[in-house]
């Protein structure tokens, strides 16, 4: 069956870095595009990021575009979401999601991440 | 950008009645990029329908979507217990709407 682990996260400062890591079985990850979504406590979801399933393409919110960054190691069937600059409402559980047939059809456990002082 | 607009915010309903969810779109989408989930506390969120009428693996067929152009909608008929949830709908896999509560007394 598909399974998304997700490791990474924690406490961090305001302008800190982080780095999300999403391990994929289950499919041929390298067929496949991936999304990060996140979700601040008590709110809704917000799509972040996606990336091809080469990596050539990748694409990112306005509210996180110039400080994240992600990335695939098709190799490790691993797809990774590096946060620099981290702000204070960046505070949120970050999942990792497989897209297919233009939806998220298979999500990660999730993650959080505090930006605290 | 697209902006998605679900009402109501909060519906109450009781067993066995008919949940009718709306996802307002700010301009035309494909119905083919249109897709809802649920997230019940403390859980990912979990696929329902793609390509706004097309069940996901494993989905009961009490829950069902429609729409095209602007206004799309999720239907769950029979409610049980269980579809005490937040509803989201995503456009292109990405923007999702605000969510819509779904409490079933």
């Amino acid at each position: 069956q598909v399974q998304l682990v997700q490791t990474g996260g924690g406490l961090v400062k305001p302008g800190g870095s982080l780095t999300l890591s999403c391990e994929a079985s289950g499919f041929t990850f390298s067929d496949a595009y991936m999304s990060w979504i996140r979700q601040a406590p008590g709110k809704g979801l917000e799509w972040i990021s996606y990336i091809s399933s080469s990596g050539s393409y990748t694409t990112y919110s306005d509210s996180v575009r110039g400080r994240f960054t992600v990335s695939r190691d098709n190799t490790k069937d691993s797809v990774y979401l590096q946060l620099k600059s981290l702000r204070v409402e960046d505070t949120a559980v970050y999942y990792c999601a497989r897209v297919h047939m233009v939806a998220a059809t298979d999500w990660g456990q999730g993650t959080l991440v505090i930006v605290s002082s | 950008e697209i902006v998605l607009t679900q009402s109501p915010g909060t519906l109450s309903l009781s067993p066995g009645e008919r949940a009718t969810l709306s996802c307002r779109a700010s301009e035309s989408i494909s119905s083919d990029y249109l897709a809802w989930y649920q997230q019940k506390p403390g859980q990912a969120p979990r696929l329902l329908i793609y390509g706004a009428s097309s069940r996901a693996p494993g989905i009961p067929d009490r829950f069902s979507g429609s729409g095209s152009g602007t206004d799309f909608t999720l239907t769950i008929s029979r409610l049980e217990s269980e579809d005490s949830a937040v509803y989201y709908c995503q456009q292109s896999s990405k923007t999702f709407g605000q969510g819509t509560k779904l409490e079933i007394k």
